[in-house]
């Protein structure tokens, strides 16, 4: 059974930090996404991850994935109040001919002024 | 928007009654998602569909059962709530087998009183 484990699960952190979420994985895949919620909304995807080594960069947010590690990072440069959210990591363990995802618990993060 | 519709959005039911939640796509995407999310657990996935008429189970299948008999529809049903299944539901679609993301629907709140 694949077990996707982000931590923190909780982060205040103040306007201007840096800061990175860390997600482990059980088992070996080489797909990986990060999705970002606000209360009370839906899901929305932030980036894909698709091969070891994958950076991926948008605004105060870098994504990175280390298949061999099972490790996926996202960090946060010079935070703002707006990136306050949850953000969830999410591993593909379908394989074949089905892709389906498991999710980690996610990382309630606010930013503070 | 993906093109992803959840109905009901909040629902108010009682336990040992039937209930059926519909997630419509105008995407013509393949694959089809029905997930829970309670706090502290993230999102899981209850059923997933790769195609008309083939599904399959997720993690936390045990009291739902799914039907897909066109592709834009995708049913999940609770035979008999329980207030164990008090949750936020929401709909995912993807069509490519995981390059690109999953797109969510806005989620459909049922409370099982």
């Amino acid at each position: 059974e694949l077990k996707v484990e982000q931590n923190p699960l909780f982060l205040s952190m103040q306007e201007g930090k840096n800061y990175t979420i860390y997600c482990n994985y059980s088992t070996t895949s080489d797909r990986l996404y990060w999705y970002r919620q606000d209360p009370g909304k839906s899901l929305e995807s932030l980036f894909v991850l698709l091969s070891n080594g994958a950076v991926k960069q948008e605004g105060r947010l870098m994504a990175s994935l280390d298949t061999k590690a099972r490790l996926s990072t996202l960090h946060i440069t010079a935070a703002v109040h707006d990136l306050s959210a949850t953000y969830f990591c999410a591993v593909d363990i379908g394989g074949g001919s089905n892709y389906k995802l498991t999710f980690g618990k996610g990382t309630l993060l606010t930013v503070n002024p | 928007d993906a093109g992803i519709t959840q109905s009901p959005r909040h629902k108010v039911t009682e336990t040992g009654t039937p209930v059926t939640l519909r997630c419509h796509q105008t995407e013509n995407h393949r694959y089809m998602y029905w997930y829970r999310q309670d706090p502290g657990h993230g999102l899981r996935l209850i059923h997933y569909s790769y195609g008309v008429k083939d599904t399959d189970k997720g993690e936390v299948s045990d009291g739902y059962s799914v039907s897909r008999s066109k592709t834009e529809d995708f049913l999940l049903t609770l035979e008999s709530a329980t207030s164990s299944q008090t949750s936020v539901y929401f709909c995912a679609i993807n069509h490519d087998r995981g390059l690109s993301p999953q797109h969510f629907g806005d989620g459909t709140r049922l409370s099982i009183l």
